[in-house]
């Protein structure tokens, strides 16, 4: 299995608290990505990173920004939460971009 | 424009049936990757397959294969003599071009009843 780890795996909070979201990578890939799954809307590209500091939108990135400081983090950050983005969020890795992505565990983020 | 559709929301079968994913995608471009995904209950995303345009072979791994034909437009997954463990959520996705984003069709659901 790919080297990926989320964290955390999952998180209540209220509307309005910033969250940050983290995703750790062994494979020394190039691809980062950050989805989000609802029912009904299968998967979401939120924000992808191609490299160090080099990153970019997806199609639902509204409310949301990422952060990638050296190749093997790519931080998700929820700057003032609403009820909205509650949801399963889905880090992925990959060599390049026509490469297959391989998938964290997930995390279950519940805002109230 | 790119797209992939699984016309099939949710599919339920006997275990030991065949039973066929129908994928089909859109796109301009002359190179483009095809992947299946599997979601089972407990979550995580399995990678399964992938497939580029200028290889129209059939593939096959085990129970499973997968039909590719340029003509339709369509990438189908077949699972030969199901099981229960085969039960999921399956996604079909496009990278086209030099779109470094991939295209997901909004998955299905399958079932494998004992």
């Amino acid at each position: 299995d790919a080297g990926i780890t989320q964290s955390p795996r999952h998180k209540v909070t209220e509307t309005g608290t910033p969250v940050t979201l983290r995703c750790h990578q062994t494979e020394n890939h190039r691809y980062m990505y950050w989805y989000r799954q609802d029912p009904g809307h299968g998967l979401r590209l939120i924000h992808y990173s191609y490299g160090v500091k080099d990153t970019d939108k997806g199609e639902v990135s509204d409310g949301y920004s990422v952060y990638r400081s050296k190749t093997e983090d790519f931080l998700l950050t929820l700057e003032s939460a609403t009820s909205s983005q509650t949801s399963v969020y889905f880090c992925a890795i990959s060599e390049s971009w026509n490469q297959p992505q391989h998938f964290g565990d997930g995390t279950r983020l519940s805002i109230l | 424009a790119q797209k992939v559709t699984q016309a099939q929301t949710e599919i339920s079968v006997v275990e030991k049936e065949d039973v066929t994913l129908d994928c089909v995608y859109e796109t301009r471009d002359t190179t483009y990757y095809l992947f299946w995904y599997k979601q089972p209950p407990s979550g995580e995303l399995v990678f399964l397959i992938r497939r580029n345009s200028f290889d129209e072979q059939n593939e096959i791994s085990g129970r499973y294969s997968w039909n590719f034909q340029k003509s339709t437009s369509s990438f189908n997954f077949t699972i030969t003599a199901s099981q229960v463990v085969d039960s999921a959520v399956y996604f079909c996705a496009l990278n086209a071009g030099n779109n470094r984003k991939l295209i997901w069709g909004l998955g299905t659901s399958l079932a494998v009843n004992p």
